[in-house]
């Protein structure tokens, strides 16, 4: 089956630095990807990972280990238009299509 | 400006009504995709489509029915065998290819009567 965890929220402070961690266990791995997702709005696509190490872009990165079936997104720098939820997705073979398999969302507070 | 428009943005439903959300896309997109939204639970997948006149169930397909006739849009019809369809509605289009990202629309909220 496939199963991702993130923590359901998390609180910083402007100008700090920020980890949002995710695990998935999938059976068929095919990249793992970030969204960010302000209230009511799309998500819109941050990051892509499918090789192990960090992909670095601006204040965001994403780092994924394949073999420990782990990821975090690295926020630098916060902003308070950075508060929005921190959606983490796996795509998976599974049954022949490479579908996305979406985390229940980190929601990420910026406080002044 | 390219882009994924859904329309309307917010949608009402009755007892025993069918109502249709729309989705256009004009990046060429050859994959196309809708999903559920509901509070406290990830993004479910309801239909997708590879290519024009074909579809595929997704997790969650009881209640909804969708066409692809162009390549640039993709209607989700919510039935009223749906029982619970108070959702947010997002659909997502990407190119099938390469790293294949889904870019999303802004979405429809559905409430119902």
């Amino acid at each position: 089956g496939q199963n991702i965890d993130q923590p359901t929220e998390m609180t910083a402070t402007e100008g700090a630095i920020v980890q949002i961690n995710c695990t998935y266990q999938t059976s068929g791995f095919n990249g793992l990807f970030w969204y960010q997702q302000h209230a009511g709005e799309a998500p819109t696509f941050l990051s892509y990972n499918v090789l192990d190490g960090l992909e670095e872009k601006g204040r965001f990165s994403s780092f994924l280990s394949r073999s420990k079936g782990y990821s975090y997104l690295l926020l630098k720098e916060l902003q308070m238009k950075d508060s929005a939820s921190y959606l983490c997705a796996v795509r998976d073979w599974g049954t022949g299509f490479q579908k996305l398999v979406f985390g229940t969302g980190t929601r990420l507070l910026v406080s002044p | 400006d390219g882009g994924i428009t859904q329309s309307p943005k917010y949608l009402f439903r009755k007892e025993g009504q069918n109502v249709t959300l729309s989705c256009e896309q004009n990046l060429n997109h050859d994959a196309m995709y809708w999903y559920r939204q509901d509070p406290g639970q990830g993004l479910r997948l309801i239909y997708y489509s590879q290519i024009v006149n074909d579809f595929q169930k997704g997790d969650i397909a009881e209640g909804y029915s969708v066409s692809r006739e162009k390549k640039e849009s993709f209607p989700l019809t919510v039935t009223s065998a749906q029982k619970n369809p108070t959702a947010f509605y997002l659909c997502a289009s990407s190119t099938s290819t390469g790293e294949d990202i889904q870019y999303f629309g802004a979405g429809t909220r559905l409430s119902v009567l």
